[in-house]
């Protein structure tokens, strides 16, 4: 069964500390995204990258960086944790950018910044 | 890519067939219509996907109406595992797939 991993399933942090939220796909996919899901307000996308050592903005970058410096990995980087950033952070992968196939997502880290 | 939209909430018996609308009025030509739904505390599950044609898959069936300005998704015999909020997202291949605020659906014993 094709998977998206998600290191961690909670996680506390403290205000200031630097966290890394970190997503492995085992399907070979190129596409790879971070959302962040909140109450009220859906799933935003934060940022995404289309192949190894790129990566685009989405529509909430401020306060995060990403790395991807392999295909199946992509990190979520929290610089200096606020308590604005208690979410739930979801990973998605998916094929190529010309694809019509869907996503697949991870099954969440729910982090709470203290 | 154009923006939809669901009803907030519905409920279903269980048992019966769950029919979720989505108007998409200003659909263009190459723009797919897809299917997500995230049951309570877990990550967005794709269901179904189409651009023209009806499909049907092992988990529902989606209508998409002639002139593409509105479609539905049929869960044909609902049940209680059903409950979730399903997304209805109209998107160009090539872009990045944003979500809305759902319908949640309630299936009812």
């Amino acid at each position: 069964d094709v998977k998206v991993t998600q290191s961690s399933r909670y996680l506390v942090k403290r205000t200031g500390e630097k966290v890394f939220l970190e997503c492995v796909q085992d399907m070979d996919h190129e596409n790879m995204f971070w959302y962040r899901q909140d109450p009220g307000l859906g799933l935003r996308l934060i940022y995404f990258s289309y192949d190894v050592k790129m990566k685009e903005k989405g529509d909430i970058p401020e306060g995060y960086s990403v790395s991807r410096e392999k295909k199946e990995r992509f990190s979520l980087i929290l610089e200096s944790a606020s308590t604005n950033q208690t979410s739930m952070y979801l990973c998605a992968s998916s094929w190529g950018a010309y694809s019509s196939y869907g996503y697949t997502f991870g099954s969440g880290t729910r982090l709470t910044v203290v | 890519d154009a923006k939809t939209t669901q009803p907030t909430s519905m409920d279903c018996a269980e048992g019966r067939a769950a029919n979720l609308p989505c108007n998409h009025s200003t659909i263009s030509g190459n723009e797919y219509v897809y299917w997500y739904r995230q049951i309570h505390s877990q990550g967005p599950q794709y269901i179904i996907h189409g651009l023209k044609n009806n499909e049907t898959n092992e988990m529902a069936s989606l209508i998409i109406t002639e002139d593409r300005k509105s479609s539905t998704l049929i869960l044909p015999h609902a049940t209680l595992r059903d409950t979730a909020v399903y997304y209805c997202i109209v998107r160009v291949d090539g872009n990045d797939m944003r979500f809305g605020a759902g319908t949640r659906l309630t299936v009812k014993p």
